[in-house]
Order: structure tokens, then C-alpha cells, then sequence
């Protein structure tokens, strides 16, 4: 067990609906970050957020977006969906140090599978 | 950018016979490397790490790694290998400090035969 949890594990829903994704971090982890695994582009880096401020931002579509609250947990969401937005979304957390030169481990969650039908 | 290219995405090999998955890394700035292993329908777990200390790196289950700078490569190997080893395997890298994103490989998919 890494210590993140993501909710929910499984999600099927229409194209042009909107969703939300859940993450709990590893008690204490400052950072989140949030990746997209799907069969024709592997994984990819979504967003990274640091103690509730966006640090880093990867290939993510206009439809989504994420924000992480004063309890550090962080939500995902993804609107307007579209077939190819069916994947694998996977949540990861790092570091209690607030020093961004130290580096520390990012532990992976489970995942939500992510089905657009 | 860092990058990292997997080579092979499938690799078979025969139970109790040698391990070896390849990695190779494009960085501008020293990297630092991993590998992830993926179990189905599981998230990632690390395997192990290079952050610049040991170029020869340990891991769980039996895995090793090394960096070589020259050949800008990080292989995976494991001496034996064991039917609970079959999983994917990616090689992601980031940049020589802390709290950056991971660039992941391709993944390379280990299947074991009896």
C-alpha cells in the first residue's frame, strides 16, 4: 500500500460528461501530480500541484482541470469527455520536505479507470 | 527536455534465465533515473532509483541497475527470473532535483515462460 488513495477505482460515463477524480496524498506529501495512461500514449504527466499552488503543467487538455485544497487532498476534473479520454488516471505524491532541491520519492495510487462510452 | 527511450516492448524470457531490459536517456542536466514496475490492473511501484550516488543500484525483488554515463543507458537486470516477475516495466526519468515530473518510457512488457 503506497499511502495515496484514489477515488473512485472505476468510472464509466457518457461522452460530454463531466467528472471528477479524487486524491488523497500520503499524509503530509506536499506535492501531487497527476498522470494519464492510455494505450496510444502511454504515460504522460497531466499537472503537478505544491501545497495548493500549481507548480508544473504537462500535456492537459483545455476540457480539464485540477486543484488541490488546504487539506492537500486534490481533484481532477474532466469535462466535455470524449472517447479517447478513456484511461487510466493515476495519482502520485511526494515529498513533506519544502525544499524543492531535495529530492524525495513519488508514491503511486491505483488509479481510476476511466471509461467513456 | 529529459527523455527516455525503452527498447523492446515486449521481452520474453524463461524462467530461472537472466533479466534485462533496456533503457537509454536523453537529459541536458544529470538525471535522475528509475524504474517502475506495474502489476495488471495496479498501480506503479518502485523498483529502485538513481540519484547520483552509486551508479550500481539496488532494488526490490531481486533487481539491479546501472547508470552509465558514456552509453547514456540505465538497464534493468535481474539474474534469475521468476513467474512473478511478469508485469510492465517502465524507465521514467526527471531532473537532478526534487519534486519534478517523471518522464516515462513506453514501458517494456516481461512475460515469463515456464
Amino acid at each position: 500500500d503506497s499511502g495515496v488513495t484514489q477515488t473512485p477505482k472505476h468510472l464509466i460515463t457518457a461522452t460530454g460528461q463531466r467528472v471528477t477524480l479524487r486524491c488523497s496524498p500520503r499524509s503530509g506529501d506536499l506535492s501531487v501530480y497527476w498522470y494519464q495512461q492510455s494505450l496510444d500514449q502511454g504515460l504522460q504527466f497531466l499537472i503537478q500541484y505544491y501545497n495548493g499552488e500549481e507548480r508544473a503543467k504537462g500535456n492537459i487538455l483545455e476540457r480539464f482541470s485540477a486543484q488541490q485544497f488546504p487539506d492537500l487532498h486534490s481533484e481532477l476534473n474532466l469535462s466535455s469527455l470524449e472517447l479517447g479520454d478513456s484511461a487510466l488516471y493515476f495519482c502520485a505524491s511526494s515529498t513533506r520536505d519544502s525544499s524543492p532541491l531535495m529530492y524525495t520519492e513519488a508514491f503511486f495510487g491505483q488509479g481510476t479507470r476511466l471509461t467513456v462510452v | 527536455a529529459q527523455s527516455v527511450t525503452q527498447l523492446g516492448s515486449h521481452v520474453s524470457v524463461s524462467e530461472g534465465a537472466l533479466v534485462l531490459l533496456r533503457c537509454n536517456y536523453s537529459s541536458s542536466v544529470p538525471p535522475y533515473l528509475f524504474w517502475y514496475v506495474q502489476y495488471p490492473n495496479q498501480g506503479l511501484q518502485l523498483l529502485l532509483k538513481y540519484t547520483s550516488a552509486a551508479t550500481l543500484v539496488k532494488g526490490i525483488n531481486g533487481f539491479e541497475a546501472e547508470f552509465k554515463k558514456s552509453e547514456t543507458s540505465f538497464h534493468l537486470t535481474k539474474p534469475s527470473a521468476h513467474m512473478s516477475d511478469a508485469a510492465e516495466y517502465f524507465c521514467a526519468v526527471t531532473k537532478g532535483f526534487g519534486n519534478e515530473k517523471l518522464t516515462f518510457g513506453t514501458g517494456t512488457r516481461l512475460t515469463i515462460i515456464p
